[in-house]
């Protein structure tokens, strides 16, 4: 079957760095995409990866390995607004997503 | 505000009910979606439709249907829903399959 594996909850402390983890076992490969979710609001489009490297985006970075199914956010100087969830969606061979149940981020002062 | 905008944000209705949730995208996208979430489940494909055909069908009983009358506007038409029917529905639209989503708000949907 198809999954993604990501952790249910973090905790990390403002202006600090932390890295949410994703891994994958899919049918084909062809993107693996990260969207920010806001308690009681849409998903939003953070980053999206296709080839093996870091991707940098402000304070956000996005990573991904092929070879090991495996992708991170890094997060940097974080915010009190950060608090939300992570949640991490691959592109299958047949350009379907399959979805992790994301990670909940809360930050503390 | 992402351009995709669902009606209503919060629905309760009775198992015998008839309801519809309604989507529509600004975005000019070719490509719209309904998603099921539920807590601290993964999203749940349900729909996919591409250029107002439907290309995605993931088992989803019947009791929910589809319409796309066209490119900016989705529909899931909702009759006699069960309790574990309960869960926030989310439509999203891309200008392609393969491109990212956007998301809107969603419905909130309690079945009681």
């Amino acid at each position: 079957g198809q999954n993604i594996d990501q952790p249910t909850e973090m905790t990390a402390t403002e202006g600090a760095i932390v890295q949410i983890n994703c891994t994958y076992q899919t049918s084909g490969f062809n993107g693996l995409f990260w969207y920010q979710q806001h308690a009681g609001e849409a998903p939003t489009f953070l980053s999206y990866n296709v080839l093996d490297g870091l991707e940098e985006k402000g304070r956000f970075s996005s990573f991904l390995s092929r070879s090991k199914g495996y992708s991170y956010l890094l997060l940097k100087e974080l915010q009190m607004k950060d608090s939300a969830s992570y949640l991490c969606a691959v592109r299958d061979s047949n350009y379907q997503l399959i979805w992790g149940a994301g990670t909940k981020l809360i930050i503390k002062p | 505000e992402t351009g995709v905008t669902q009606t209503p944000r919060h629905l309760v209705m009775g198992m015998t009910n008839k309801k519809s949730l309604k989507c529509e995208q600004h975005l000019g996208h070719n490509a719209m979606y309904w998603y099921k979430q539920s807590a601290k489940k993964p999203l749940e494909l349900m729909f996919v439709y591409s250029l107002e055909e439907r290309v995605e069908n993931n088992s989803v009983p019947s009791r929910f249907s589809p319409e796309c009358p066209n490119s900016s506007h989705l529909f899931l038409h909702l009759h006699t829903l069960q309790p574990e029917d309960s869960a926030l529905y989310l439509c999203a639209s891309s200008r392609l399959l393969e491109t990212e989503a956007f998301f809107g708000q969603g419905t909130r949907l309690t079945v009681v």
